[in-house]
């Protein structure tokens, strides 16, 4: 079956730091992948999505690149800002149900000033 | 409304009483989906519709789930004989069918059972 692994948190950084939040996956067939993020007190959102091998997601400064052959998509930004502060959430559309995303378990992000 | 927009947002029952949630999709969109949030759970997927196609039911996770949505619009997910096991966050989200890769989530209803 499908499945999404994410780099367990919370993460915390400074201000300005980089920042990598992985993710790997395991699907049938060719999946869309996508991240999610949900801000406090707020609905999820999708923050960047890539439907195909090679393609970059990117948005506000994030970016993650399918990688078929490593089956990832870790999630990226140069330098965070207070604001980025969420929970982030990796998934994968994929198959005959191709329209259940399966989620990661939520990576908590929070940055401090 | 421009978004997804679910009632009640906070709702607190006590063990073996009913309770309905309810999602009022994005006008024009023709998929709307539940999905369960429970911590240490990350989100589980519950049930699917597509038009007028039968949902698909399968993440439903016993007899006391069922969901309806009538004229293809708004969508009522009901839990029967509430457990304490049913609390967590419910969250509805619905896409257009010319793009199933972006589905667009309301703020879902926090269910606390008691």
């Amino acid at each position: 079956g499908n499945s999404v692994t994410q780099m367990e948190g919370p993460v915390t950084l400074s201000e300005e730091a980089f920042l990598t939040i992985n993710c790997t996956y395991t699907a049938t067939g060719y999946p869309s992948l996508f991240w999610y993020v949900q801000y406090p007190g707020e609905g999820l959102q999708l923050l960047l999505k890539a439907t195909k091998a090679d393609d970059k997601g990117s948005n506000k400064g994030f970016e993650a690149t399918y990688r078929k052959e490593t089956t990832s998509f870790h999630l990226e930004k140069g330098s965070v800002q207070v604001s980025d502060s969420a929970v982030y959430f990796c998934a994968l559309l994929s198959g005959g149900s191709n329209y259940k995303l399966t989620f990661g378990k939520g990576t908590l992000l929070t940055v401090n000033p | 409304g421009a978004g997804v927009s679910q009632s009640p947002s906070n709702k607190v029952t006590e063990k073996g009483k009913d309770v309905e949630l309810r999602c009022d999709p994005i006008s024009g969109h023709t998929a709307l989906y539940w999905y369960r949030q429970s911590l240490g759970q990350g989100l589980e997927f519950l049930i699917y519709f597509q038009g007028n196609s039968a949902p698909d039911k399968s993440g439903l996770p016993s007899d006391r789930f069922s969901a309806e949505r009538t004229g293809g619009s708004v969508s009522t997910l009901t839990i029967q004989r509430t457990q304490q096991e049913d609390s967590a966050v419910y969250l509805c989200a619905s896409s257009p069918d010319r793009d199933r890769t972006e589905a667009f989530f309301g703020q879902g209803t926090r269910l606390t059972v008691v």
